[in-house]
């Protein structure tokens, strides 16, 4: 357990449906990561917020898709309009903005999204 | 943030050491090695990572060349659960830009 958490694990919707997907980061992070994996794939990155600015949103993030984290702490990643291609395990990580000695990033366990 | 090169995959046997190799020839001065390995159906896993010197945890130990074009994860006594993707990285600021990785596959 890195102390990342993520809610729900799992979600079955269909297809049109919203869905949204909620991330807790290690406490006092600062920096919070979206990814998105496809079987077989590696994780892709979206979106990175620092403290409540989100300061990068990847191409892949399309206008159905939105990332928020107010007030700095927990994150929220909302996909509306889902459509199949949507299915995939959306990844959430934290870190911490310490300079000099890298940025170990940690991640949550994933939340895995099925669009039926 | 410098492209990176792993072998697809490679078997080790149980109890022996896993070298792993990553080649990031690209790499500038300010560029951290990272290296994560994904168990399936897992999220990533923070392994160890180095910027010039070699860096050993609980985990594994990373050997960074002088030149820092290459590097090399070592898992001193691999078990079955070690099999899983793993993930060299080369990192300047705060994003991880994940590559196919190596899948390493432990066999008893």
């Amino acid at each position: 357990d890195t102390g990342v958490s993520q809610d729900p694990r799992h979600k079955i919707t269909k297809r049109g449906q919203n869905v949204t997907f909620r991330c807790d980061p290690i406490s006092e992070h600062n920096r919070l990561y979206w990814y998105r994996q496809t079987l077989g794939q590696g994780p892709e990155f979206l979106t990175y917020f620092q403290n409540e600015a989100q300061l990068e949103k990847s191409r892949l993030l399309s206008d159905r898709f939105s990332a928020e984290r107010p007030k700095g702490s927990f994150s929220t990643l909302e996909i509306q309009r889902t459509e199949q291609g949507d299915s995939a395990m959306y990844l959430c990580a934290s870190s911490d903005l310490i300079t000099g000695s890298g940025n170990t990033i940690y991640f949550g366990e994933g939340s895995w999204l099925t669009v039926v | 943030d410098a492209k990176t090169t792993q072998p697809p995959s490679m078997d080790c046997a149980e109890g022996r050491a896993a070298n792993l190799p990553c080649n990031h020839s690209t790499i500038s001065g300010n560029e951290y090695v990272y290296w994560y390995r994904q168990i399936h159906s897992q999220g990533p896993q923070y392994i160890i990572h180095g910027l010039k010197n070699n860096e050993t945890n609980e985990m594994a130990s990373l050997i960074i060349t002088e030149d820092r074009k290459s590097s090399t994860l070592i898992l001193p006594h691999a078990t079955l659960r070690d099999t899983a993707v793993y993930y060299c990285i080369v990192i300047g600021d705060y994003k991880l830009s994940f590559g196919a990785g190596t899948t390493v596959t432990v066999r008893a």
